[in-house]
């Protein structure tokens, strides 16, 4: 079965703190996608990232880094330098068929 | 660039009521999907679609129908409301089309925040 399991519910960081959210899937397939998503206070949902399965090279985007390893099916993504701004849940999401799976977020706060 | 445009953003039900959401895209996206999202569950596919007269289930469907008689609109009904349907609820739409779409990021509306008394 497909899952996706962000077993941090909550995270609560100082500005400025590196903070690293967790995402472990599960899947049979051999071609799948791994993204991000964040859901600011706002409430819409912002694509952060998109990996395929074939490519396990890590990602950095200004604070934001990446780390995707097959053999541990994570997919983890890092914040440095955390910023108040950054306070959103965050989702993982494992993509397959026509089906998206997502797993239950992880609400990470930074406060000033 | 408006996107992925859903309506109303807020709606309140009394048990039994039917009431249809509405979400249209305007970057001639194949694939279009609702979730519906709730404390703790992340988000679950209810409906989806890989084009105009083709709709399939997700994971929760009961409850809910959905026609896709156009490229751009893709509205989910809900039959006879019922407490446990009290949700948000994200219309997203892909590139893509009738093959499989696995590798486009969702496009996400604003949602719509449903409450059924």
């Amino acid at each position: 079965a497909q899952k996706v399991t962000q077993a941090q519910t909550e995270i609560s960081v100082v500005e400025k703190e590196d903070v690293t959210l967790d995402c472990v899937y599960e899947t049979r397939d051999t071609t799948y996608y791994l993204f991000w998503y964040k859901q600011p206070p706002s409430g819409e949902l912002v694509f952060l990232i998109r990996r395929n399965s074939f490519d396990e090279q890590n990602e950095i985007s200004g604070r934001y880094s990446w780390n995707f390893q097959k053999s541990t099916s994570s997919f983890n993504f890092t914040i440095t330098a955390s910023q108040v701004v950054d306070s959103a849940v965050y989702f993982c999401a494992l993509s397959y068929d026509n089906d998206m799976r997502f797993g239950a977020g992880t609400r990470l706060t930074v406060k000033p | 660039n408006a996107g992925v445009t859903q309506t109303p953003k807020f709606q309140v039900l009394k048990t039994g009521q039917s009431m249809t959401l509405q979400c249209a895209q305007d970057m001639n996206h194949e694939y279009m999907s609702w979730y519906r999202q709730d404390p703790g569950m992340g988000l679950r596919l209810i409906h989806y679609s890989v084009g105009a007269g083709i709709t399939d289930q997700g994971e929760v469907p009961n409850g809910y129908n959905v026609s896709r008689s156009t490229t751009e609109d893709f509205p989910l009904r809900l039959l006879s409301a019922a407490p446990s349907q009290t949700s948000v609820y994200f219309c997203a739409s892909s590139a893509g089309g009738p093959i499989r779409t696995y590798n486009s990021p969702l496009h996400f509306g604003n949602g719509t925040r449903l409450t059924v008394t």
